[in-house]
């Protein structure tokens, strides 16, 4: 069981927006801990997507954007293309675990 | 642009050790970011398992800490991961990344490619 919680999937059509939610506790997130994500496509390696809540690394686009609330975290995706189609991460810090933590991941179907 | 690549067995024997490398080019190991090994289980999520900075100081996560050792060696450009006594439990892609930020505010990028290993006699 993840220590941060994510819906297993999601979807929606092109062009359209989507969230996805990740639920911590006052250990993780809810202690203050930035919540960053990341971006699986099939058959590749994590790549950094959000960090700090809402910092796009250079390169990615602003149709991605993040933000925190009290225990939760949440990634939006507008404008939804079919590229976009991949598993996504978040993560954060454990004040218990005394390390970094990862939601279950969330895999997004383009329909 | 630093790049991250693992290498090592992709097989090992039930209860044996599991060593892998992440060789660091374009970027000195001997920097102020620490170096990290995340893995993720077939069809699962992804598990921190422990980070190094080049002085050797070395943070595990306490479910695999009895288990694994990381260590690094600036004169390779690489940084290391042993885990004693495998299970099938233990299959998985093991990842080497980059650990920016400080204290509790940490997050991983760039990644390797990633290395699978299978435990299997």
């Amino acid at each position: 069981q993840s220590v941060l919680t994510q819906p297993p999937s999601v979807s929606g059509a092109p062009g359209q927006r989507v969230t996805i939610s990740c639920t911590g506790s006052s250990s993780n997130i809810g202690a203050g801990n930035d919540v960053n994500w990341y971006q699986q496509l099939p058959g590749a390696a994590p790549k950094l997507l959000i960090y700090g809540n809402n910092i796009r690394p250079s390169g990615v686009p602003d149709r991605f954007s993040g933000s925190k609330s009290a225990t939760s975290g949440s990634l939006a995706i507008s404008g939804l293309q079919p590229e976009d189609e991949a598993d996504y991460f978040c993560q954060s810090y454990d004040n218990s675990l005394s390390g970094p933590t990862f939601g279950g991941g969330t895999k997004l179907t383009v329909l | 642009q630093v790049q991250l690549q693992e290498s090592g067995p992709g097989l090992v024997k039930p209860s044996e050790t599991l060593s892998l490398t992440c060789s660091v080019s374009d970027d000195s190991i001997k920097t102020t970011y620490y170096w990290g090994w995340i893995r993720q289980a077939p069809g699962k999520g992804l598990e921190w398992i422990g980070h190094i900075i080049y002085s050797g100081t070395t943070y595990y996560n306490p479910s695999l800490k009895s288990r694994v050792t990381i260590s690094i060696e600036t004169s390779k450009n690489q940084f290391s991961l042993k885990m004693t006594s495998v299970a099938a439990a233990d299959m998985a892609v093991y990842y080497c990344a980059r650990v920016r930020g400080s204290g509790n505010i940490r997050w991983f990028d760039p990644w390797g490619q990633g290395i699978l290993v299978t435990v299997s006699s």
